[in-house]
């Protein structure tokens, strides 16, 4: 089955500083990825999607300026957190589309869990 | 409007009990996939069950088994035998046209405790 890889699992940095998420999809080429953004017990809250090779749109108040999407090929992308801040502490989920199965399936990685001191 | 509601905050049943956690869905698309996601404590995501809307057979699948009902626009997920294993987050989701993409609609999850 299609796999989808988050690197790191988890990360602890200090506020100022930036923190990329990478997503990799291992075994199909993803034309469309998504970012989510979990608080604790909450659900799923997408923060952008990105198309491989243009832009990430990103979903009503999300600062695009902090959290940077890349997604560069088909295999990838990226999330930065810049110039991270306390309130940016939360798990970070990324999916991807497998364009040849079923609209709508999305496969998601594991998560990042981000802590910012 | 394009939406999911999963009324149950949470449930709490003893081990090998029945329980059935509830999704009622709103779309305007008449070709639309659901879906129900287990998430445990570790947060990975595990997926479930997909289900094409033009398909209301309900599915088995060893101690689960999903009732899609298209008149009342639900679609709900019944544990039989509960295990303490089952303990965790389940999330139901639509998928919705948004803006020229699939995108997932997610109701707010059930936290299911199975007590031993």
């Amino acid at each position: 089955g299609a796999v989808v890889s988050q690197h790191p699992s988890w990360v602890i940095c200090k506020s100022g500083t930036s923190v990329k998420i990478e997503c990799r999809s291992l075994d199909f080429q993803a034309t469309t990825m998504f970012w989510y953004r979990q608080f604790p017990k909450k659900s799923l809250m997408l923060m952008a999607t990105s198309n491989e090779g243009s832009k990430a749109t990103y979903e009503q108040g999300v600062e695009k300026d902090k959290f940077l999407i890349n997604h560069a090929s088909l295999t990838l992308s990226t999330l930065t957190v810049t110039s991270a801040h306390p309130e940016d502490s939360s798990f970070y989920i990324c999916s991807a589309r497998d364009p040849l199965q079923g609209r709508g399936e999305q496969y998601f990685g594991p998560g990042t869990r981000l802590t910012v001191t | 409007a394009q939406k999911v509601t999963q009324a149950q905050t949470e449930i709490s049943v003893v081990e090998k009990e029945d329980v059935t956690l509830d999704c009622v869905y709103e779309t305007r698309d008449t070709t639309y996939y659901l879906f129900w996601y287990k998430q445990p404590p570790s947060g990975e995501l595990v997926f479930l069950i997909r289900r094409n809307s033009f398909d209301e057979q309900n599915e088995i699948s060893g101690r689960y088994s999903w009732n899609f009902q298209k008149s009342t626009s639900s679609f709900n997920f019944t544990i039989t035998a509960s295990q303490v294993v089952d303990s965790a987050v389940y999330f139901c989701a639509l998928s919705a046209l948004m803006d020229s993409n699939y995108q997932l609609i997610w109701g707010a999850g059930t936290k299911l405790i199975i007590k031993p």
